[in-house]
């Protein structure tokens, strides 16, 4: 079953912050964070495992709650470099070995 | 660029016809995967290859199928295509063939049916 990411949308001025959240039904494994930009491909930003080892790179930072399966990301003093649409996918027993894709919170940056 | 490769960039073409899209993977990857993104829709799987062989199977119509090469590049043929078959197809590759992985995508193959 899709994660449930929330907000959908979400406008900020440059400087504020901002929380993206990804919740599954599913006891998962790992939790995927990317980020893609209007009309390109998406890039890896973190991998949460369960155990709590983190996995990735830039100035973002995230958690994993694995008692609610849920994750959330942090973007802190954003940027406009930071505009995009953010996916989580999660990995879980039942999923084949395959992320599983949330719809996508759309974060728009303005100066 | 993320040593992802995928041809052709953009294809138009009309209803009924087919359609082969190529994807040449990351350096040292041996995974290769396929997703359709609709218009401001998320990532639909469907398929993945690891090393030549079959690994998973999503979502992925009957009229559409793929293969792996022994060069581990990639190739999905789309058949008897309909107009809701235009989307952006993007390739992903990812070192080894678990959920895991990293995946690196390409910059996608936009269809567009007419």
């Amino acid at each position: 079953q899709q994660p449930v990411q929330s907000p959908q949308a979400v406008i900020l001025r440059e400087g504020e912050d901002a929380v993206i959240n990804c919740s599954s039904s599913k006891a998962l494994y790992s939790v995927h964070w990317y980020r893609q930009k209007h009309g390109e491909a998406p890039v890896f930003l973190m991998i949460l495992l369960k155990g709590g080892e983190q996995k990735g790179h830039e100035k973002i930072s995230a958690s994993f709650n694995e008692k609610k399966q849920q994750s959330s990301l942090y973007l802190t003093a954003s940027q406009l470099s930071y505009s995009g649409t953010y996916f989580c996918g999660t990995l879980s027993g039942d999923s084949n070995y395959q992320l599983i894709w949330g719809a996508g919170t759309k974060l728009i940056i303005k100066p | 660029d993320s040593g992802v490769t995928q041809t052709p960039k953009h294809l138009i073409t009309a209803t009924g016809q087919r359609v082969t899209l190529r994807c040449s993977p990351r350096s040292g990857d041996l995974s290769v995967y396929w997703y359709q993104q609709s218009l401001d829709q998320g990532l639909q799987f469907l398929i993945q290859y690891y090393n030549g062989e079959e690994r998973a199977k999503g979502n992925i119509l009957e009229r559409f199928s793929a293969q792996q090469f022994p060069d581990l590049h990639s190739e999905l043929n789309l058949s008897s295509l309909e107009l809701g078959d235009s989307a952006l197809y993007f390739c992903a590759s990812s070192l080894q063939g678990t959920g895991a992985n990293v995946l690196t995508f390409g910059a996608g193959s936009r269809l567009t049916v007419l």
